[in-house]
């Protein structure tokens, strides 16, 4: 079946660590999507990508970093410069051109030891 | 600035009793309305796409309306498996690379019980 993967379910990071979370899609979008999600908030786009080798800022990029050399990856790094890294962060995928909606793997969950 | 507004924040439900959840939303120009359900712990899981004003869709106990400025939720006799989080997402008109972006609201956690 057809679906977006992400790795690992639950992370934890140490003071000044860098850790990477992964996100697979065997859908062929060109299009994928990191968001964080907290408590009471929506949403919010951390950094998208339409097409391998491209990505852009989202909304709250500063201390996070991503790579798309591939389709169907689209590994999101949460670096040490990311003071409050504990929540929820899901990634999604979506055909580009028209109106579609955008499938979400089922996130990885960030604590801080 | 384009927003997105949900309401209530949480509704509790009796198994049986139909209610309506509100997205309310300010675009610039809306490209398409979204309904997602989110189970706890799981990514949200799409419901529908809603395209323009007077447009509805349905899904075995829920229906999807939307006027020009909000769209409604119509939940019709939910069962306790209707329990979880529901998010509103629009897409707007926008020139260059975020045509695609999604804004999202906060949700509506919805509780039914037997």
């Amino acid at each position: 079946d057809g679906g977006i993967t992400q790795s690992p379910k639950y992370l934890f990071r140490k003071e000044g660590q860098n850790v990477t979370l992964s996100c697979e899609q065997n859908l062929n979008h060109d299009a994928m999507y990191w968001y964080r999600q907290d408590p009471g908030q929506g949403l919010r786009l951390i950094y998208y990508s339409q097409i391998v080798n491209d990505f852009q800022k989202g909304d709250i990029a500063e201390g996070y970093s991503v790579s798309r050399e591939k389709k169907e990856s689209f590994p999101l790094t949460v670096t040490s410069a990311q003071k409050n890294p504990t929540a929820f962060y899901l990634c999604a995928s979506t055909h580009t051109g028209g109106t579609q909606p955008q499938h979400f793997g089922d996130g990885t969950r960030l604590s801080i030891l | 600035e384009d927003q997105v507004t949900q309401s209530p924040e949480a509704l509790r439900l009796q198994e049986g009793e139909s209610s309506s959840l509100n997205c309310s939303y300010t675009v610039s120009g809306l490209r398409g309305l979204f309904w997602y359900r989110q189970d706890p712990g799981k990514g949200p899981e799409f419901l529908f796409t809603l395209y323009s004003a007077g447009e509805e869709k349905e899904k075995e106990r829920l229906k999807a309306t939307l006027t020009k400025k909000e769209s409604f939720l119509h939940i019709t006799a939910p069962k306790p498996e209707d329990s979880a989080t529901y998010l509103c997402a629009v897409q707007a008109v926008e020139a260059g690379g975020s045509q695609g972006n999604l804004i999202f609201g906060k949700g509506t956690k919805l509780s039914v019980k037997p």
